[in-house]
């Protein structure tokens, strides 16, 4: 079964350090993978996404995110975590099926940056 | 601006009534999709849609219903039928091919009585 799993339920960092927010996958075929953010009693919104090519995708809010099909993994960081980075991150995996196409979400990591 | 809408954004219903939950986009997406979020379990798929009177049945569609009779609206129905409906649903549009993004409502938040 295709899937993806966020196997940190928060993660601490320091306002200035690097932070990391994991995230691996299970897929039959190519991985298309997203990461978006939610904010309390909000949508999510779109951060980026790896389809094809380079391995390191950049995204909104300077966040980028690194492609490993050895590991199967999509890790999101940044260089220096901003305490407005903190919020619910969430890594999802396009599925298909005869029907169309749809994204499975992993649990979600929330993210609590510290001045 | 292009956006999706959903309507209300908090809805108080008693046991055993029938809601629904309104979504609209003007983004000209032919796919549309229902997803249900609980704290600690992420998004849970309900129903998509893929093109105007056509829509699939996600992981977790018992005791929901959805209509896709114009391409801008997909309406989504809590029936009595749904066991523990009080949750966060959000809707979301994107195109139809693998690179699109999907694109989320405010969500509308649910309380059952």
């Amino acid at each position: 079964a295709q899937s993806v799993a966020q196997p940190e339920d928060q993660v601490n960092v320091a306002e200035g350090n690097p932070l990391t927010v994991k995230c691996t996958y299970s897929v039959s075929g190519n991985p298309y993978l997203f990461w978006y953010v939610q904010y309390p009693n909000r949508g999510l919104q779109f951060l980026l996404k790896y389809i094809t090519g380079d391995n390191l995708v950049k995204g909104s809010y300077g966040f980028e995110a690194e492609f490993n099909k050895s590991q199967t993994s999509f890790h999101l960081k940044k260089p220096s975590a901003l305490v407005s980075d903190s919020a619910l991150y969430f890594c999802a995996v396009r599925v298909f099926n005869q029907a169309g196409t749809a994204l499975i979400f992993g649990k979600g990591t929330t993210l609590s940056v510290s001045s | 601006d292009g956006g999706i809408t959903q309507s209300p954004k908090y809805l108080f219903r008693k046991e055993g009534q029938n809601v629904t939950l309104s979504c609209e986009q003007n983004l000209n997406h032919d796919a549309m999709y229902w997803y249900r979020q609980d704290p600690g379990q992420g998004l849970r798929l309900i129903y998509y849609s893929q093109i105007v009177n056509d829509f699939q049945k996600g992981d977790i569609a018992e005791g929901y219903s959805v209509s896709r009779e114009k391409k801008e609206s997909f309406p989504l129905t809590v029936t009595s039928a749904q066991k523990n409906p009080t949750a966060f649903y959000l809707c979301a549009s994107s195109t139809t091919g693998v690179a699109g993004e999907l694109f989320f409502g405010e969500g509308s938040r649910l309380t059952v009585l």
